[in-house]
């Protein structure tokens, strides 16, 4: 069936560094794919999502690609801030069905 | 972005009692509302997907009489969880399908986190 995987955490981070959560999908079909993000007692908030294969996903900085070939859609970031700190989650999305890996914690530390 | 909010945020309640958990689309009307349910430090699970005006589908392995959903009104949902166990206790995020305007995207509750003693 459709999954999701993405990288283990926590992920500890000086502030400025750069950033990479790795996410790969299973799917039977060509799903869309999203990040969100939750912050500490939060719920979650969309971060960026993409369709179709080759689309990028960009927002405050953050980026994820589509890429077919790898069923891969890893997040990235240049250059992380102590607000950045929450954790992230990795998701498709096939017809209503939404699939969530299991979240990677970062901490950004100044 | 559209609005969904949860009420309450936190409750804590005795073994053996029912509790329920409202789930608001604010400024949209969402034809389709979905509750998952968070364990710490795992992924969301979705439980079941909730139509206005007719009966939810619960995924495999949910129990529809210990988890009530009802969802009377476009933009109102709720979920009943019934004589709760401390098994039962779990951070509850629901969502809602925006109509019209905002696409069929989805946007989560601040989520409801749930104590039984």
């Amino acid at each position: 069936g459709d999954s999701v995987t993405q990288m283990e955490g926590p992920v500890t981070l000086s502030e400025e560094a750069f950033l990479t959560i790795n996410c790969t999908y299973t799917a039977t079909g060509y799903p869309s794919l999203f990040w969100y993000v939750q912050y500490p007692g939060e719920g979650l908030q969309l971060l960026l999502k993409a369709t179709k294969a080759d689309d990028k996903g960009s927002n405050k900085g953050f980026e994820a690609t589509y890429r077919k070939e790898t069923t891969s859609f890893h997040l990235e970031k240049g250059s992380v801030q102590v607000s950045d700190s929450a954790v992230y989650f990795c998701a498709l999305r096939w017809g209503n069905q939404f699939y969530f890996g299991t979240g990677t914690s970062l901490t950004v530390i100044p | 972005g559209a609005v969904v909010s949860q009420h309450p945020s936190r409750v804590i309640c005795k073994s053996g009692t029912s509790v329920k958990i409202e789930c608001r689309s604010l400024d949209f009307q969402a034809t389709t509302m979905f509750w998952y349910r968070q364990f710490p430090k795992q992924s969301l699970m979705l439980m079941a997907t909730s139509n206005e005006g007719s009966k939810a589908t619960y995924e495999q392995g949910v129990e529809k009489d210990k988890f009530l959903i009802n969802h009377a009104s476009l933009t109102l949902s709720t979920l009943t969880v019934t004589s709760a166990h401390p098994e039962d206790s779990s951070f509850y995020i629901c969502s809602a399908r925006g109509d019209g305007s905002y696409g069929n995207e989805q946007f989560f509750g601040p989520g409801t986190r749930l104590t039984v003693l």
